[in-house]
């Protein structure tokens, strides 16, 4: 009964490849969210998506592009991957938009990138 | 960019003893979380304050907010090895106009048994 679910947990890869990150949520909320985690900790806002619909899109490469198929799901897809890439992403979902609810996270997504 | 900063980096305490951290940030909000996130997991929600409110408590923390000098900060009590994890301080910045949550670096805390 995971609130945020993500899949894979980790994922290794080489330069150049293109990969998908999975995230569903069972929480009935209308908002999720894709954040990056560096090394440091930093926790960056790529991307913000309400019913379906992106609103938020952060100074984020052109390779990186969020599909949503439905209001539970939000996909991260990575083109032609870089080491600069390698990062733990988290996605998160909100019941209400605009910061205004608590976020509930998935456990991440461990990216590496050789 | 960045809005919350989270202070101390790092704080290191005996079971039992008192932690606080701080969060300073830079822009007018309508709220501010914390959020608790244990090592290889994702953060977990522990509280909210609005704007408009000087404290807030749940359970052993303690949560206050200072909009004047635009900082927070979040008091653990009693402290557990348990506690052991980083701590993070959301706002809800303005971007493009909608509003995000959006962190900082976080403040890791060891609670020593």
């Amino acid at each position: 009964d995971t609130a945020v679910s993500q899949t894979p947990k980790y994922l290794v890869t080489q330069m150049g490849n293109d990969k998908s990150i999975k995230c569903e949520q069972n929480l009935g909320h209308d908002t999720m969210y894709w954040y990056k985690q560096d090394s440091k900790k930093f926790l960056k806002i790529m991307f913000s998506y309400n019913n379906k619909e992106l609103i938020i899109n952060e100074t984020v490469p052109n390779r990186f592009s969020p599909k949503s198929p439905d209001k539970a799901h939000l996909n991260l897809h990575i083109n032609s991957l870089e080491l600069g890439d390698s990062a733990v992403y988290f996605c998160a979902s909100s019941q209400l938009a605009g910061g205004e609810g608590a976020l509930h996270f998935g456990n991440g997504t461990r990216l590496t990138v050789t | 960019s960045q809005q919350g900063e989270e202070d101390p980096q790092a704080l290191s305490i005996q079971e039992g003893e008192n932690a606080t951290m701080n969060c300073s940030y830079k822009t007018s909000i309508n709220n501010l979380q914390w959020y608790r996130q244990n090592s290889g997991r994702g953060l977990v929600h522990l509280i909210l304050i609005r704007s408009n409110e000087r404290e807030k408590h749940s359970g052993r923390l303690r949560v206050t907010l200072d909009t004047s000098k635009k900082s927070s900060s979040l008091l653990i009590t009693a402290s557990r090895a348990a506690d052991t994890a980083s701590y993070f301080c959301a706002t809800d910045a303005a971007s493009g106009g909608s509003y995000i949550p959006t962190f900082g670096r976080g403040t890791s805390l060891i609670v020593h048994p």
